[in-house]
């Protein structure tokens, strides 16, 4: 299995920062790296898929990057709404994997 | 609006069988792939398995032995059977809609619609 790692598990922060949060993976995944938002009592929602690729209606504060083994989720300018966990997840082989999530918090 | 609902009991006993069922709407379930994931409370996501009408099902390698996902074309439904359970798998479990993209020449996998998820307890 492709093991994915994201750092920090745990993040602070305030209204208005840039924060960016890293997703390792095992082997080289190309931009097979999706990133998503969950927050407690609700499902997860797709934020950035292929890497970079912001989903329809996702503000486009979110940016992700990177490709082969290294990858980052970057929101500019947090709102308050943003506190969540934040999980990458990868796609190239089966199982699909999810790293283990970041909590992002104030 | 592609919309998908978890159903099944919210308890089961140690050593029986886990039964849940996911209600689509918005979509043809013969289009697409279909996921269970799981989530440990206060741990991280976890995929089971993914199954279209197009092909074998594909499981996790270590739930392979206990996991069974099936569906039902006719009631637009997929299903999640897991036998044998333990403490281990109580977890709220999600299904989940795969979505696939041509990005760059590359196939990407994302789950872009997901139920509200469905808190199963594995006790006695």
């Amino acid at each position: 299995d492709i093991q994915m790692t994201q750092s920090p598990s745990s993040l602070s922060a305030s209204v208005g920062d840039r924060v960016t949060i890293t997703c390792r993976a095992s082997q080289s995944i190309s931009v097979h790296l999706n990133w998503y938002q969950k927050k407690a009592g609700n499902a997860p929602k797709l934020l950035i898929y292929a890497a970079s690729r912001l989903q329809s209606g996702v503000p486009s504060r979110f940016s992700g990057s990177g490709s082969g083994t290294h990858f980052t989720l970057t929101i500019s300018g947090l709102q308050p709404e943003d506190f969540a966990t934040y999980f990458c997840q990868q796609s190239s082989i089966v199982p699909l994997t999810f790293g283990g999530g970041t909590r992002l918090e104030i | 609006q592609v919309d998908l609902q978890e159903s099944g009991p919210g308890l089961v006993k140690p050593s029986e069988t886990l039964s849940l069922t996911c209600s689509v709407s918005g979509a043809s379930i013969s289009s697409d792939y279909w996921s269970w994931i799981r989530q440990p409370a206060g741990k991280g996501l976890e995929w089971i398995g993914r199954i279209s009408t197009s092909g074998s099902p594909d499981y996790k390698p270590s739930l392979r032995d206990r996991v069974t996902i099936s569906i039902d074309v006719f009631r637009n439904q997929f299903s999640l059977t897991l036998r044998s359970v333990t403490a281990a798998d109580t977890a709220v479990y999600y299904c989940a809609r795969d979505w696939f993209t041509m990005v760059g020449g590359l196939v990407n996998e994302a789950f872009d619609h997901w139920g509200q998820g469905s808190l199963v307890t594995v006790s006695a």
